[in-house]
């Protein structure tokens, strides 16, 4: 079974749509959490660090649910920019596990 | 936030030789950097845990003889891939990570490697 696993996608999404992505994990001692965020091509960015309260950064908000070892991500009034692939990263005992990225599409 | 700087960014090389990249940590001290490997359209792949001052830790599958790690200081990785062969090609990125305040990683921009 894989470390993290996540919606390959395309989620296709017209511009200032709200679209939510799920990403699921095995290891129930897993420690911190982290959206990032790809560009084709390019390394992935941190987007957000996940708490466990939820946190918000603007047009973004990750929530965590340990019981259910889930994470999510919400982007509200998507933007063409927000086009890119969406990484789930997992931490615990110094090792970092990524999804396979979940991608998005915002279209005009 | 803080800055990891990876170099090359892209190489082509022929079948047989090796090929060196570099991971350095800009602005802070990195004990541990990751190695990581992605194939087009594939999630990252963790290849190893370089340690500084001691031996790398390899994942399962990755041949510690062809991709050689050296972690010599606090800010700089070198990951050395030998004898490289066409299907080694890939994107190779490392990244270090920040232990103050969320502990989240930082990645080097990637290095494209073309065997031909």
């Amino acid at each position: 079974r894989k470390e993290v696993e996540q919606d390959p996608g395309p989620f296709n999404v017209p511009e200032g749509a709200t679209v939510a992505f799920n990403c699921t994990y095995s290891n129930s001692a897993s420690q911190s959490f982290f959206w990032y965020r790809q560009d084709c091509r390019k390394e992935p960015k941190l987007l957000m660090s996940v708490y466990s309260s939820g946190n918000e950064d603007g047009r973004f908000t990750a929530q965590l649910n340990r019981a259910s070892q889930y994470i999510s991500l919400l982007i509200r009034d998507s933007k063409l920019s927000d086009s890119a692939t969406y990484l789930c990263v997992v931490s615990g005992f110094n090792k970092f596990y990524f999804g396979s990225g979940t991608k998005l599409n915002v279209k005009p | 936030g803080a800055v990891v700087s990876q170099h090359p960014s892209w190489v082509i090389c022929k079948s047989g030789t090796s090929v060196k990249i570099e991971c350095r940590s800009l602005d802070f001290q990195a004990t541990t950097m990751f190695w990581y490997r992605q194939f087009p359209k594939q999630s990252l792949m963790l290849m190893a845990t370089s340690n500084e001052g001691s031996k790398a830790t390899y994942e399962q599958g990755v041949e510690k003889d062809k991709f050689l790690i050296n972690h010599a200081s606090l800010t700089l990785s070198t990951l050395t891939v030998t004898s490289a062969h066409p299907e080694d090609s890939s994107f190779y990125i490392c990244s270090a990570r920040n232990l103050i305040g969320q502990g989240e990683a930082f990645f080097g921009q990637g290095t494209r490697l073309t065997v031909v």
